[in-house]
């Protein structure tokens, strides 16, 4: 079965940087995922999709200092430089057969 | 730039019908598939189907499969999500979603929003 697990939480201080984590489920490990921010109280944006070797394709207008890479089973969304809009809940996403959207739990980032 | 804007959310009993409709602007709507997906309050977010470009395939969420029905009218530039027996657990906000397709990313509205209460 196709799944998403990701943490429920993460933190870091404003200017770091905080590396979330998406790990699919056994079998699926060379699966792209793509990563969406919600921001509280508005829809979610689409951030970028990261294949299975990392490279990653990002969306419009998303700055430089959100990046995406994989190893293994597990995709990566990295935020550098930490501003406090970007305090949000994070979502990874991928396609099952037929193209069908699973989603993993999401992630809250909490700015420091 | 890409627009979605989705309408026709409301206040509606068990059982009952609603039609939510999701108007694109910004692309060409008949080159990509795309998604409804919802989120009840103060949960995550969950696929509800999938339409291809043309309207010819369609795949549904195994809680929604047989009472949801996704159709397009590319012609209109509008997706549309009919909705029949709804039950309090459908209440949520209700996203339309354009899909990834090469360096074309997905894109969302900003949701209306089903409430399900006798």
């Amino acid at each position: 079965q196709l799944v998403l697990t990701q943490s429920p939480s993460a933190s870091a201080s404003l200017g770091a940087s905080v590396k979330l984590t998406c790990t699919l489920s056994s079998g699926h490990s060379s699966y792209a995922i793509a990563w969406h921010q919600q921001q509280p109280e508005k829809g979610p944006r689409y951030l970028m999709k990261v294949n299975s070797d990392g490279s990653h394709t990002k969306g419009d207008g998303i700055p430089d200092r959100f990046s995406g890479s994989s190893s293994g089973a597990e995709r990566y969304l990295t935020i550098s430089s930490l501003q406090s809009e970007d305090e949000a809940d994070y979502y990874c996403q991928t396609w099952g057969t037929g193209s069908f959207w699973v989603f993993g739990g999401g992630t809250k980032v909490t700015v420091l | 730039q890409v627009q979605l804007v989705e309408s026709g959310g409301g206040v509606v009993q068990p059982g009952k019908s609603l039609r939510l409709s999701c108007a694109a602007s910004g692309f060409t709507l008949s080159s990509y598939a795309m998604h409804w997906v919802r989120q009840a309050p103060g949960k995550g977010l969950e696929w509800v189907t999938i339409i291809s470009y043309d309207g010819t395939v369609k795949y549904y969420a195994d809680s929604v499969n047989g009472r949801f029905t996704v159709s397009r009218d590319n012609s209109k530039n509008t997706l549309y999500l009919q909705m029949n027996s709804l039950r309090a657990e459908d209440t949520a906000l209700y996203y339309c979603a354009k899909e990834v397709r090469g360096n074309s990313g997905a894109y969302w509205g900003q949701g209306t929003l089903v409430s399900v209460s006798s």
